[in-house]
């Protein structure tokens, strides 16, 4: 059983433009997680999202940033006109329904010039 | 609101002797605890957990945890401490019943010096 994929694992944008960052969670597993880690810093929450379904974007912030998971296909997190403080690593968890523990990827690490 | 608290940012200890990395957290209700352990340009890989039941939980790679309900504490521990274990490690709480987003701790950096 294949683990969580994330791709790209670097990913260099400049200032103004979009970054994409895909997901593909463990087979079987329907609820996806996405957090981002500063570096001296915990992980933060971001979005938490079931198949076609966001449950909870608390710690989404309210612009430039959204996040899919579709019927078919990996879970996107698109940043829109990137700055320079979103350079970060930015991981991506899965879990089956009704399951306590998260199971990370080895995460996309950002770096806006 | 929940929180983790992870007093250390790093501990050192030698190669054989016993380890302790220490977590305490608040949550309303009861907590699920979690340990994670990330190495370098990795993800976060799960530990160990307690959701109810014995106070003392064993998980992966040797490690423990005991669950401290009056001190609300969830200190991550091995006997034998080895290079190997050397890495980031993180608490995490969230509360029972339904859903209720993880938080994580700011992370202990483990250094076993040979």
């Amino acid at each position: 059983n294949a683990g969580v994929m994330q791709n790209p694992r670097h990913l260099v944008r400049r200032r103004g433009q979009e970054a994409r960052l895909r997901c593909s969670p463990m087979k079987g597993h329907s609820h996806v997680y996405w957090y981002r880690q500063l570096p001296e810093e915990g992980l933060k929450f971001m979005v938490y999202l079931q198949k076609e379904n966001i449950i909870d974007e608390s710690g989404m912030p309210k612009e430039r940033f959204s996040a899919e998971f579709p019927k078919e296909g990996p879970s996107i997190l698109r940043i829109q006109q990137v700055v320079r403080g979103d350079s970060a690593a930015y991981f991506c968890a899965s879990s089956p329904e009704d399951y306590y523990e998260q199971y990370f990827g080895p995460g996309t690490r950002l770096t806006v010039t | 609101a929940q929180s983790v608290a992870q007093p250390e940012d790093q501990v050192n200890v030698a190669e054989g002797n016993p380890l302790t990395v220490k977590c305490t957290y608040s949550v309303s209700g009861n907590p699920y605890l979690f340990w994670y352990v990330q190495y370098p340009n990795r993800g976060l890989q799960f530990l160990l957990k307690y959701i109810t039941g014995d106070n003392l939980v064993k998980g992966s790679y040797g490690f423990e945890a005991e669950f401290n309900k009056s001190q609300t504490s969830f200190h991550l521990k091995k006997p034998s401490a080895l290079v190997s274990d050397s890495a980031l490690y993180f608490c995490a709480v969230r509360s029972s019943g339904g859903y209720q987003k993880v938080t994580f701790g700011t992370g202990t950096k483990l250094q076993v010096i040979p």
